[in-house]
C-alpha cells in the first residue's frame, strides 16, 4: 500500500477555505484516494474519496493532480465544528486483500 | 442501512487482567472486519483484519487476539492486559467482495489499564 505524507498539524480561522495536501509519491496504478474526518473520541468517518482530476461532494472538493503523486482536499468555509483530525488514504478500490493503513493524519484547528 | 456496534464504551481493567471486546455489524453480509488501536493524540495502528469467519490476519505482534466466530461478528481479546494496552479501540467495517473500499467505524472502546 503506498504511503502517506501529510502535514502534522494547520491552522485557520471561521469563513476560510482549507487545503489539506497528502503526499503519495508510490500511488499505484489501481489506487484510489480517500480522505477521513475524526472528532475526538469517535471514529473516524469518510468524507470524499477519488481517483483522479477533481471530485467534489456536499462537505469537500478533492483535487488530484496528472501524476496522482498528491492530492488535496479543500474544505470551503471551515466553522468551529471542522476542527478534527484529517486522514489520507491511499489503496485499491475493491481491496480484496483487506488491509488499510491509516497515517498520522492532520490535525486542524478552527479559531474564531 | 448498515450499522457497527461496539461494547463496552469505556472500560477500566487492573493489569494482567483478560480482555474481551466485542464487535458487531448489521445490514450487510461478508464484510471485511478490523480492529485499530489508537494511542493518546492520534494515529491508528491497525491490530487485526479478517475477511471471512475464521480468517484473521495479524498486523503487529502483541499480548492481543482476536477471532469471528461469525460473519458479522469480531472479537478482541487478551488474557492478560499490559499498561501500554490502554488506548482508543476502533472496530471497523468494510463491504467485502465487489464492494468499494469505503471503512465505517464503530464509536469505538475506551480502555484504561491501571
Amino acid at each position: 500500500l503506498a504511503k502517506t505524507t501529510q502535514p502534522i498539524s494547520m491552522d485557520s480561522y471561521e469563513g476560510q477555505e482549507v487545503n489539506i495536501t497528502c503526499s503519495h509519491n508510490n500511488i499505484a496504478t489501481n489506487d484510489y484516494i480517500t480522505w477521513y474526518q475524526q472528532f475526538p473520541s469517535q471514529g473516524p468517518r469518510f468524507i470524499i474519496q477519488g481517483y483522479k482530476t477533481k471530485v467534489t461532494n456536499e462537505v469537500a472538493s478533492l483535487f488530484i493532480p496528472a501524476d496522482r503523486k498528491s492530492s488535496t482536499l479543500s474544505l470551503p468555509r471551515v466553522s468551529l465544528s471542522d476542527t478534527a483530525v484529517y486522514y489520507c488514504l491511499v489503496g485499491p478500490l475493491y481491496n480484496q486483500g483487506g488491509k488499510l493503513i491509516f497515517g498520522q493524519g492532520t490535525e486542524l484547528s478552527v479559531k474564531p | 442501512s448498515q450499522t457497527i456496534h461496539q461494547w463496552p464504551a469505556t472500560l477500566v481493567q487492573p493489569v494482567g487482567s483478560p480482555l474481551s471486546l466485542e464487535c458487531t455489524v448489521e445490514g450487510t453480509s461478508n464484510p471485511n472486519l478490523y480492529w485499530y488501536r489508537q494511542a493518546a493524540g492520534r494515529g491508528l495502528q491497525l491490530l487485526f483484519y479478517s475477511v471471512g469467519i475464521g480468517q484473521i490476519s495479524s498486523e503487529v505482534p502483541q499480548n492481543l487476539s482476536a477471532s469471528r466466530p461469525q460473519d458479522r461478528q469480531f472479537i478482541l481479546s487478551s488474557k492478560k492486559l499490559l499498561l501500554s494496552d490502554s488506548g482508543f479501540y476502533l472496530c471497523a467495517w468494510v463491504r467485502g467482495l465487489g464492494g468499494p473500499d469505503t471503512q465505517y467505524f464503530g464509536p469505538g472502546t475506551r480502555l484504561t489499564v491501571l
